[in-house]
């Protein structure tokens, strides 16, 4: 069974540009979640997808938007980047909800994005 | 506010020795907590996992001690193997804010041969 899939794995991006990533969960799996990594910070929790609907979002600014389509793939955008949001933004898929059960997710492995 | 903290940034142990990796929490309505293990240029993978209900959870070499009075919960690796030097997060649940996963920082963990 194919595992969850990034698209980027890495991209360079300058100031107050715009910037889509792409995640394509494991299949069957309903739920997407974002997170973004950066060194000392552990993993900042984005949002989370589910079947279509936006079900939890973390503290970031609304220049971090996602989406969830019919087939479960999620893309999410960071518009107006600035040089912080260099990080690696990691998506995770479930079946269920996320942190239903085990709270068990599975991890892509991430799009390293560079902000000049 | 960090509600899930791992002190320790980084830990050198000795192959076949113990590792020993330390979170701490602040949010009492956390209920299920979990370790996820992740070496470079790959995703995080679950490793093991126990319910506020319980004081331990072994599997293999790991094991994962829970203190809930003191808000603390281990992760021990015994014994510890070169395979095992990789970044190690802990998380933690929150049933009151929809099951949302809060990680710590990582503790990044060497094992010398």
């Amino acid at each position: 069974k194919a595992g969850v899939t990034q698209t980027p794995r890495y991209l360079i991006k300058t100031r107050g540009q715009q910037v889509t990533l792409s995640c394509s969960p494991i299949s069957g799996h309903r739920s997407v979640s974002w997170y973004q990594q950066t060194p000392g910070q552990g993993l900042q929790f984005l949002f989370e997808y589910f079947s279509e609907t936006q079900r939890n979002k973390g503290n970031f600014p609304g220049r971090f938007s996602g989406r969830q389509f019919s087939n479960s793939r999620s893309e999410m955008n960071v518009s107006t980047l600035e040089l912080g949001d260099s990080a690696l933004y990691l998506c995770a898929s479930s079946f269920n909800e996320a942190g239903a059960n085990t709270g068990e997710l599975f991890f892509g492995e991430g799009s390293r994005l560079t902000v000049l | 506010d960090q509600q899930v903290k791992q002190n320790s940034p980084s830990l050198s142990v000795q192959e076949g020795r113990i590792s020993i990796l330390n979170c701490d929490y602040t949010n009492s309505m956390f209920d299920y907590f979990l370790w996820y293990k992740k070496y470079p240029a790959e995703g995080p993978t679950f490793l093991i996992s126990i319910s506020s209900i319980k004081d331990k959870n072994e599997d293999g070499r790991f094991t994962v001690f829970l203190n809930k009075s003191a808000k603390h919960l281990s992760l021990h690796i015994v014994p510890s193997q070169p395979g095992d030097s990789a970044v190690y997060f802990c998380a933690a649940r929150d049933k009151a804010a929809g099951n949302k996963l809060t990680f710590g920082g990582g503790t990044r963990v060497l094992v010398k041969p």
